[in-house]
């Protein structure tokens, strides 16, 4: 595997801190996607990005910042008003051009965060 | 607002025996549908996408525009099919955005 990385792989945060997770593609992919996962719920997506110094919100931002100052980085932030950040975190990225066969999403391995 | 529904959660089949995931989507716009898989330890991994009309591992999934469904189908499950699978729409507008199903984890027994 490489491609795209998250690191770290399982992170413990007390409540109230701020934890940031990161994430790392050289694919060259102009998109990049920030998802939680929790059991039965499959993949919510927190914010996106089509290009560098761009975002948009997803459908569960609250409680989460994001930042795209490089083409190759799009770290996640879980801020301290989020109210349930217990999960598995995935990042993804894809070439998202106009070409339909190329709009396919290519996924990290993944950050568990546990509050304790 | 766009949604994927995978009614099953769980499906559970004999090796050998054929396989159908079910997948449906609300979407006013022109979709783009997908299948990712997620194997243990592994990472989540495009199996097939409907713009291809391919056939990955055995599967096929056709665009059903009238019935909204894009189902996952394989003649003869395997064991090594047991994952999770994902189906995920993607919309050509609003910058490309992707909503995921639920998942429906397979289960293929010997």
């Amino acid at each position: 595997d490489g491609g795209i990385t998250q690191s770290p792989k399982y992170l413990f945060r007390k409540e109230g801190q701020n934890v940031t997770l990161s994430c790392e593609q050289n694919l060259n992919h102009d998109a990049m996607y920030w998802y939680r996962q929790d059991p039965g719920q499959g993949l919510r997506l927190i914010y996106y990005s089509q290009i560098v110094n761009d975002f948009q919100k997803g459908d569960i931002a609250e409680g989460y910042s994001v930042s795209r100052e490089k083409k190759e980085s799009f770290p996640l932030t879980v801020t301290s008003a989020q109210k349930n950040p217990t999960a598995f975190y995935l990042c993804a990225s894809s070439i998202d051009k106009g070409i339909t066969l190329y709009n396919e999403q290519f996924f990290g391995p993944g950050t568990r965060l546990t509050v304790l | 607002a766009q949604r994927v529904t995978q009614p099953e959660k769980l499906l559970s089949v004999f090796k050998g025996a054929p396989v159908e995931l079910k997948c449906n989507y609300s979407y006013s716009g022109s979709p783009e549908l997908f299948w990712y898989v997620q194997y243990s330890r592994q990472r989540l991994q495009l199996l097939l996408r409907h713009i291809s009309r391919e056939s990955i591992k055995g599967f096929t999934a056709d665009l059903n525009k009238g019935e909204t469904s894009f189902h996952l189908k394989k003649p003869f499950a395997q064991e090594e099919d047991s994952a999770m699978y994902y189906c995920a729409l993607r919309m050509r507008t609003n910058a490309g955005k992707s909503t995921f199903g639920d998942g429906t984890t397979l289960t293929v027994k010997p």
